[in-house]
């Protein structure tokens, strides 16, 4: 089946740029995507990459996408500590009619002051 | 801005009771979905539901598991037997139309379920 891949720790120190990287197996995927999670909160839709597009960028986010590589990057500027959170990774995928969303195991991302 | 809403957050059940999750979706939203995320685990795709049925189950989605939209307002997860297994936090989502620019699906904050 699609599967997803990310690392699942990520520690930085404020003011720092962070890098989560992700692997994607669905080819097909017109949409990718970034949530975070917050603790006790829901998944917040961060950003997104249509899949013809190589980098996208929004504030201090910076998307990267390698289609042929299939892998998919999430680059935060000048971190902070209110970044600290699980981010996932994830992609549309198609199953039978209906599409749905595959997620990552999420990257724990820890901000150092 | 509106948001989707879940009920409630934290539900503690004996193992082999039921279960009613409850959602209210975004309300000019068209279709829905649940997901779960076992401690530490992937989330993970449960259902999907649109124009009053089933679009599409995954695997995990077995005969103890039912949706329902009882009124205009509420999208709800029944678990018939609980297992131990089902303890999970269980997130619904919704999304306004097949054609959004980017398919942008709007999570709730989660009811975790604990099933002693």
């Amino acid at each position: 089946g699609e599967d997803v891949e990310q690392s699942l720790f990520l520690s930085v120190r404020e003011g720092d740029s962070s890098v989560i990287n992700c692997t994607y197996t669905d080819s097909s995927s017109t949409y990718l995507y970034w949530y975070k999670q917050e603790p006790g909160a829901g998944l917040q839709l961060l950003t997104y990459i249509f899949s013809n597009m190589d980098m996208k960028q929004d504030q201090r986010l910076t998307v990267l996408l390698n289609k042929k590589d299939k892998h998919l990057s999430l680059r935060i500027a000048d971190t902070q500590t209110g970044d600290s959170a699980i981010y996932f990774c994830a992609e549309i995928t198609f199953s039978g009619s209906a599409r749905q969303l595959t997620f990552g195991s999420g990257t724990q991302l820890t901000v150092l002051p | 801005e509106p948001e989707v809403t879940q009920t409630p957050s934290h539900q503690v059940t004996q193992m082999g009771q039921e279960v009613i999750l409850r959602c209210v979706p975004i309300s000019n939203h068209l279709y829905f979905y649940w997901y779960r995320q076992i401690l530490g685990q992937k989330v993970e795709f449960l259902v999907s539901f649109y124009n009053n049925e089933i679009s599409e189950k995954s695997e995990i989605f077995d005969d103890q598991f039912s949706v329902e939209r009882p009124d205009g307002s509420n999208f709800t997860l029944k678990i018939r037997s609980t297992k131990l297994e089902d303890s999970a936090m269980y997130f619904c989502a919704s999304k306004r139309t097949e054609l959004s620019s980017y398919n942008e699906q709007f999570f709730g904050p989660g009811t975790r379920l604990t099933v002693l």
